[in-house]
């Protein structure tokens, strides 16, 4: 199975912040992740595909980029509604899989 | 409004069966691949199982292999999870999702397993 390992597993930072989150996979999934939100007790939200394609409605402050192993997840002007849990997943082999989650909370 | 509801989750003995349904509205499920994603209490997300829209593919991870049956009901517009020989670690929010890679999730039925 393809192991998705997500950095930092949570990370502290302010409202206006730049926030990067990396997710490496351990062998090559060309473009064929994804990203995911969970808010506290809520069930996922999808925020992007095929690395950097954003899903209707999801604003603009973030992005995504990457290819091959090496993915990540970029949230310019950090907004109190992003403080949550990001996923990242890979479905390019199956079974497709989850990186842990990287918690970003208030500073 | 697409949106997915999932019930059939409860309190089942270790060994015991449920099943999960998963009803779409606003949205042609028909048209769609569906997966099952679940969540243990406190834990973070794993896929389970996905079916392609005429049910002649399906695709599941291996700790559910042999336990767990993905079907559907497109004239239901229904998605379901048989789960046999349930097992302590299959404690979790279950939940249903639209798509390959899921666009639209429900809110998720838990399942507890214990005696």
């Amino acid at each position: 199975d393809i192991q998705m390992t997500q950095s930092p597993s949570s990370l502290s930072a302010s409202i206006g912040d730049r926030v990067t989150i990396t997710c490496r996979a351990s062998q090559d999934i060309r473009n064929s992740l994804a990203w995911f939100q969970q808010r506290p007790g809520k069930a996922p939200k999808s925020l992007i595909y095929a690395t950097s394609t954003l899903q209707t409605g999801v604003p603009s402050r973030f992005s995504g980029t990457g290819s091959g192993t090496d993915f990540t997840l970029t949230i310019t002007s950090l907004q109190p509604e992003d403080f949550a849990t990001y996923y990242c997943q890979q479905y390019n082999i199956y079974p497709l899989t989850f990186g842990g989650g990287t918690k970003v909370d208030i500073k | 409004e697409a949106q997915l509801l999932e019930s059939g989750g409860g309190l089942v003995q270790p060994g015991g069966s449920l099943r999960l349904s998963c009803v779409g509205s606003g949205f042609t499920l028909s048209t769609y691949w569906m997966t099952w994603v679940r969540q243990a209490p406190g834990k973070g997300l794993e896929w389970l199982a996905n079916i392609k829209q005429d049910g002649s593919q399906k695709y599941s991870v291996d700790s559910v292999k042999g336990r767990f049956t993905i079907s559907r009901d497109n004239a239901k517009n229904s998605l379901y999870l048989q789960m046999n020989s349930l097992r302590a670690d299959d404690t979790a929010l279950y939940y249903c999702g639209r798509s390959h890679v899921v666009d639209l999730w429900g809110q998720g039925t838990m399942v507890t397993v214990s005696s």
